[in-house]
């Protein structure tokens, strides 16, 4: 069974930081390019940044570059999102999402809360 | 940015009912469409791929479609497990973009 935990959510203040770790079970981890979306309280999903399966290929929406980092350890079966310079409007659950074969997502995860808040 | 205009944003409907939800896309995205189910405190559930394409293990009452830029996903017999909100997804290009949902509610 597939299954994307993540972890590493919290209250933060405005400039602060947070690592956020997805770990992956159920699938050849080291195969799938990985997503991390996010939703803020009240609003639409909103996609922030994209992994291949060899980290050759990251993207990022326009509004974390420069302050967010995706990155992957395929020999812990695990996905991160280092968050530095955190907004109040980075607010929002963050879930973590596998490439399904088509270039879509398929499975998610629950995701952890990120509250930026002073 | 690719916008994807959902609507409705909700429908009352009963079980039983033929339910369509419709996307808008704001330019070409070919049938870099997916359909997504999301019941309160669960993952989001992929439906429907490349516009029309049924994931494994969906049952065959949901359907896609696409014209041009519009994209369509039918219910053709609402279940009492049906009452969900549905989303839209373009993966056609970065960013990835989504529709706001609708929500199906009991009528």
């Amino acid at each position: 069974e597939v299954q994307l935990v993540e972890s590493g959510g919290g209250l933060v203040k405005p400039g602060g930081s947070l690592r956020l770790s997805c770990v992956a079970s159920g699938f050849t981890f080291n195969s799938y390019t990985m997503h991390w979306v996010r939703q803020a309280p009240g609003k639409g999903l909103e996609w922030v940044s994209s992994i291949s399966s060899s980290s050759n290929y990251i993207h990022y929406r326009d509004s974390v570059k420069g302050r967010f980092t995706i990155s992957r350890d395929n020999a812990k079966n695990s996905l991160y999102l280092q968050m530095n310079s955190l907004r109040v409007d980075d607010t929002a659950v963050y879930s973590c999402a596998r490439t399904h074969a088509s270039g879509t997502s398929d499975y998610w995860g629950l995701g952890t809360l990120v509250t930026v808040s002073s | 940015d690719i916008r994807m205009a959902q609507f409705p944003s909700t429908l009352s409907a009963s079980v039983g009912d033929r339910v369509t939800i419709t996307c808008r896309a704001s330019q070409n995205i070919v049938r870099w469409l997916a359909w997504f189910q999301q019941k309160p405190g669960q993952a989001p559930k992929l439906l429907i791929f490349d516009a029309s394409s049924l994931e494994s293990g969906v049952p065959s009452r949901f359907s896609g479609s696409a014209s041009e830029t519009e994209f369509t996903l039918t219910i053709s017999s609402l279940q009492p497990d049906d009452f969900a909100t549905y989303f839209c997804h373009q993966y056609y290009d970065y960013p990835w973009t989504f529709g706001l949902g609708t929500k199906v509610e009991v009528k």
